[in-house]
């Protein structure tokens, strides 16, 4: 079974340039999540799919940070314009149902972003 | 690779030792408690969870307690491999959200 797929591995950007990262989940995966990890520091959710219904995007940067899954299966992460603190990698992970307590998540290998 | 993370805790143990990772948690109200390992330049990789309602459970080479009444969570891992050496993250799941501490790396000598 593949996995989780992102697309670029490594994003090196100026600040105030836009940005956009791409995730393929699991086939089959209703539930679709995209985390900000910055360095030396656990995973932090940005957004949570389910199919292409927005769950929760309460800590999403909503003035710069956009996200979308029109189809309910791969979605885009766009940064519009980035700052320095955005320098992070980028993990996109994907559930099999509805993201309950009991159920695992997958991540994918994660998009590097560097702002200069 | 990539460094997950620069500053982390760092256990180190000779490969065949056994390895306990410690992880604190602060909601008295998550579900599952989960461990994830994390190679550099990869995402994290599930290992094993916990349900709320147990205190231990056993995987192939790993066992996760979980104290309530401290609030502590542990990772043990037997026999330690060089294919263990990782950043180690517990989460903790409410609902829907997952939440993930901090990491500790683990160095295993030949």
């Amino acid at each position: 079974e593949a996995g989780v797929a992102q697309s670029p591995r490594y994003k090196i950007i100026e600040k105030r340039q836009s940005v956009a990262f791409w995730c393929n989940p699991i086939s089959g995966h209703a539930t679709l999540y995209w985390y900000q990890q910055i360095l030396g520091q656990g995973p932090k959710l940005l957004i949570q799919f389910q199919n292409n219904g927005v769950v929760d995007d309460s800590q999403l940067p909503k003035d710069r940070f956009s996200a979308e899954r029109l189809k309910g299966v791969d979605s885009t992460l766009k940064i519009q314009p980035a700052k320095l603190e955005d320098s992070a990698v980028y993990l996109c992970a994907s559930s099999l149902v509805g993201g309950g307590p009991s159920e695992t998540q997958y991540f994918g290998p994660g998009t590097r972003l560097l702002v200069l | 690779g990539e460094s997950v993370g620069l500053h982390l805790p760092t256990l180190s143990v000779q490969e065949g030792d056994n390895s306990i990772i410690n992880c604190a948690y602060s909601n008295s109200a998550s579900d599952y408690f989960i461990w994830y390992k994390q190679e550099s330049g990869k995402g994290p990789q599930f290992i094993i969870d916990i349900r709320s309602n147990m205190d231990k459970r056993q995987g192939q080479r790993v066992t996760v307690l979980l104290n309530k009444t401290v609030k502590h969570l542990s990772l043990q891992i037997a026999a330690t491999q060089p294919g263990d050496s990782a950043v180690y993250f517990c989460a903790e799941k409410v609902g829907r959200a997952l939440t993930f501490g901090s990491g500790t790396r683990l160095q295993v000598q030949p």
